[in-house]
């Protein structure tokens, strides 16, 4: 099994650039999220689904869009990228939802300039 | 949610055992206990989980007093390669979302 795959590993974007940051699971998982990780920082929320045609807002969703046409992708879009957006975005997956056991992604490291 | 207080960074000499406390003063009744771990570059791993009094698998142990309002994550012997960041999550096994706090940092020293 690939688990949670995530691409790009890495991305540069100029601001005002738009771009999806691809998710994908094979686990057949219900509950997948979007965290964003600021350095020496934990893990921020960013959105959640909680199976296909579900999502809601997490902690910190203002700039970014998701939505969920299978049980297997989740991806996450940033609509006009700002310098604030530069990050290292991770994805997750389980089978239950709340704090169960999770499967992360390798991440992607985003550079807004 | 529960909020959860751990220090912000441990160093251990290697073959040690490593205890990392996790103070949860207002964890609720149907409120789980969650261990992550977080290597350099990577995405946080799951190590492990309990209710209460002890929970002990290949990677770790992890010890609930009787009031639930703290938890200790022991690693036994640990080597270089336990060099990551351990986060503390308290909340049901219910529900839509889980957060994560800031975690400790433990450096293994040679």
């Amino acid at each position: 099994n690939a688990g949670v795959t995530q691409t790009p590993k890495f991305q540069v974007l100029k601001t005002g650039q738009s771009m999806t940051l691809q998710c994908a699971q094979d686990m057949n998982h219900e509950y997948m999220s979007w965290y964003r990780q600021d350095p020496g920082m934990g893990l921020r929320l960013i959105h959640y689904s909680v199976g296909a045609g579900i999502t809601d807002q997490g902690e910190v969703p203002n700039g970014y869009n998701v939505s969920r046409s299978t049980t297997e992708d989740f991806p996450l879009r940033l609509l006009s990228a700002a310098p604030s957006q530069t990050s290292v975005y991770f994805c997750a997956s389980s089978y239950r939802g709340g704090y169960t056991e999770a499967f992360f992604g390798q991440g992607t490291r985003l550079t807004v300039v | 949610l529960a909020k959860t207080t751990q220090p912000i960074s441990m160093d251990s000499y290697e073959g040690q055992e490593v205890n990392i406390t996790c103070s949860h003063n207002n964890i609720a009744t149907n409120d789980y206990i969650t261990w992550y771990q977080q290597f350099p570059s990577q995405g946080p791993r799951f190590i492990i989980q309990g209710y209460k009094t002890k929970v002990t698998n290949e990677v770790a142990s992890l010890f609930i007093p009787a009031d639930r309002k703290s938890s200790t994550l022991s690693l036994p012997r640990v080597s270089l390669s336990d060099t990551a960041v351990y986060y503390c999550l308290v909340g049901p096994d219910t529900g839509n979302q889980f957060y994560f706090g800031t975690g400790t940092s433990l450096t293994v020293i040679p």
